[in-house]
């Protein structure tokens, strides 16, 4: 099984802030790796698919980078409705799915 | 743009068997591009893929290993719908359960869920 780690667990910053979130995953996925945001009571939302390309209709304030087993979502510019959790996922492995566990982006 | 809408109990009695259902609107089930997955999160889980069912020529379905043993995903043409199947259900099955499209490969992403259904075992 592939497993994915995120830090950290939980970031703390204003609005107006530039977000830097981390996924590493315990094997290389190559480039199949998505970012997904979740509010409360909401299923997730698709941002980044590919490890890098902004699925339709996410603002350009979000950005993926990363290949292997190293990966960063960049929020440049915190809007309040960006104060969530956001989750990695990878693809890799066709068979076992799996998400890593979450980085909340607070309100400092 | 397709949606899915997902259905079914939000309690279920331990040992009885959780049957969901996600009705797909603006796609068909059939579609050679797209594939039809099962996904659940809990707090002790977290987010956890469960299987997939697409069609390419023929039906094809797969099913993560910690479940697989006791989960069904079938399609239904006629409904234009999927179903996700658990048996013999515990406390541990407790989450909320999403369906959730993709186009059938490594590429690409969950791009289109279901609003999720959360589901309560216990007697």
């Amino acid at each position: 099984e592939i497993v994915l780690t995120q830090s950290p667990a939980t970031l703390s910053l204003s609005p107006g802030e530039r977000a830097i979130l981390s996924c590493r995953a315990s094997q290389s996925v190559s480039s199949n790796l998505a970012w997904y945001q979740q509010k409360p009571g909401q299923a997730p939302r698709l941002l980044i698919y590919d490890a890098s390309n902004r699925a339709t209709g996410i603002p350009a304030r979000f950005s993926g980078s990363g290949s292997g087993t190293d990966f960063t979502l960049t929020i440049s510019t915190l809007e309040p409705e960006d104060f969530a959790v956001y989750y990695c996922h990878q693809r890799s492995d066709w068979f076992l799915f799996t998400f890593g566990p979450g980085t909340k982006v607070d309100i400092k | 743009q397709a949606q899915l809408q997902q259905s079914g109990p939000g309690l279920v009695t331990p040992s009885q068997t959780l049957t969901l259902t996600c009705a797909i609107s603006g796609e068909s089930v059939s579609s050679t591009s797209g594939a039809w997955n099962w996904i659940r999160q809990s707090p002790s889980r977290g987010l956890e893929w469960l299987g997939r069912t697409y069609y390419r020529s023929k039906w094809y379905t797969d099913y993560a290993v910690s479940v697989q043993s006791r989960i069904t995903i079938n399609p239904d043409t006629s409904k234009n719908q999927v179903s996700l199947q658990v048996n013999s259900v515990t406390p541990e099955d407790s989450a909320a359960y999403y369906c959730a499209r993709d186009r059938g490969s490594r590429e690409g992403a969950f791009d289109i869920w279901g609003q999720g259904t959360v589901v309560t075992v216990s007697s």
